[in-house]
């Protein structure tokens, strides 16, 4: 597609649920992030792919959340037994390999647990 | 210590003037640096990216590079009210290959 692709957009879900956020990159990016970002926060990183590298899970916040990607192309982030504080708005970004290059952030999924 | 450091701000500059926006480093092998740009209830997106030491200019930005003092920084020139967003500094090694960002300035134009 033409940028990273996020869905869903926005989900309300109830405390202890799970949830899954899956994010589509730009087509030929070898590099994934995922960031969380709160309500007037700065990002907070939460793991790193590239390539067939192992992944840079050392954002991961609490063993609730975990994320893969299949086949080098798309990734899920999944939150188990959410709470109030995984309140958030998570973002997906790509890149090409390659030290210059531009990261492209998705719109997000903006996420509230009640 | 941060790996990148960023006055949160706010910064708060008239309309026309210079805004200057700061940001630090702490891993001496970095190698690319980026300033995003992000408005409220919005996604970041790049406004520019430098590599080596100096100057970089582009249109009413301007970003400047010094290695040595691990300082990069980012000059909007005739600052409008339409540059009031979070200005985000990123930095990434060869070493880990990854971005780390640091927490933004947040900057106000007024009119």
């Amino acid at each position: 597609g033409a940028g990273v692709s996020q869905s869903p957009s926005n989900k309300v879900t109830e405390k202890g649920k799970d949830v899954e956020l899956r994010c589509d990159p730009i087509s030929g990016h070898t590099a994934l992030y995922w960031y969380r970002q709160s309500l007037g926060q700065g990002l907070e990183f939460l793991i790193y792919f590239q390539g067939n590298s192992a992944p840079d899970k050392s954002g991961l916040p609490s063993d609730r959340f975990s994320a893969e990607r299949t086949g080098g192309s798309v990734s899920t982030l999944t939150i188990q037994r959410t709470q109030q504080e995984d309140s958030a708005v998570y973002l997906c970004a790509s890149s090409l390999q390659g030290i210059g290059n531009t990261i492209y952030f998705g719109e997000g999924s903006w996420l509230t647990v009640v | 210590q941060k790996e990148v450091e960023q006055n949160s701000g706010p910064l708060s500059v008239p309309e026309g003037a210079i805004a200057s926006l700061n940001c630090t480093y702490s891993d001496r092998v970095s190698q690319s640096f980026f300033w995003y740009r992000q408005y409220s209830g919005k996604s970041p997106e790049l406004i520019m990216s430098i590599y080596s030491n100096g100057d970089k200019e582009d249109g009413r930005f301007t970003a400047q590079l010094n290695k040595a003092s691990q300082y990069v920084s980012l000059l909007i020139r005739d600052s409008q009210p339409s540059d009031s967003a979070t200005y985000l500094c990123a930095v990434r090694s060869t070493n880990a290959g990854k971005s780390t960002f640091g927490d933004g300035t947040t900057l106000t134009v007024k009119p």
